[in-house]
């Protein structure tokens, strides 16, 4: 199993650009979650779906940012129109929901805005 | 609110003395708690959680639910044990659902 995958690793885009975050769960889970992480701050809980279903985007900001999982494929995490407060690193988090609060984590997406 | 507070963002000790990173909680209901640790270059991991009561790399965490406290303890702190450690909490107790995170503290041991 290897784990929660989240591509790309690095990635840098100019203030106006899109910006799209891939995370494949970890075998068998079908809970995501999307974490941010400003410089020297903790993380910060955006978004939670299940397949094709968001459950809880209490985290997300109200413009620009947007997440789904489809039925197949990994969950998308896309910026629009990026802005250099939202360099930062993005996590993303798999469960097998029911019966279980615990996360695995992928190991995170930087991105920079320039 | 919900909150999670470390309030120490670095701890630096010496190898073989006792370690406690602090970690408060508010939270109305009765929310299970948690210890992440970042080791260099590698991504988050569970270290422990207060249902399983158990002790995990020698680190000891106890919930006290009247001082709202998940402190995590080591009596005899390792060089390997340098990392960031982020203490959360789950409001859905066993049902999936989003960490609330502390802001992190760096724990260095030095030889």
């Amino acid at each position: 199993n290897a784990g929660v995958m989240q591509n790309p690793r690095h990635l840098v885009r100019r203030r106006g650009q899109e910006a799209r975050l891939r995370c494949s769960p970890m075998k068998g889970h079908s809970h995501v979650y999307w974490y941010r992480q400003l410089p020297e701050e903790g993380l910060k809980f955006m978004v939670y779906l299940q397949k094709e279903n968001i459950i809880d985007e209490s985290g997300m900001p109200k413009e620009r940012f947007s997440a789904e999982f489809p039925k197949e494929g990994p969950s998308i995490l896309r910026i629009q129109q990026v802005v250099r407060g939202d360099s930062a690193a993005y996590f993303c988090a798999s469960s097998p929901g029911q019966g279980t609060s615990e996360q695995f984590f992928g190991p995170g997406t930087r991105l920079t805005v320039l | 609110a919900q909150r999670v507070t470390q309030p120490e963002k670095l701890l630096s000790v010496f190898k073989g003395a006792p370690v406690e990173l602090k970690c408060n909680y508010s939270y109305s209901g009765s929310p299970e708690l948690f210890w992440y640790v970042q080791y260099s270059r590698q991504r988050l991991q569970l270290l422990l959680r207060h249902i399983s009561r158990e002790s995990i790399k020698g680190f000891t965490a106890d919930l006290n639910k009247g001082e709202t406290s998940f402190h995590l303890k080591k009596p005899f702190a390792q060089e390997e044990d340098s990392a960031m450690y982020y203490c959360a909490l789950s409001p859905s107790y066993n049902q999936g659902g989003k960490l609330i995170f502390g802001q992190g503290t760096e724990l260095s041991v030095k030889p």
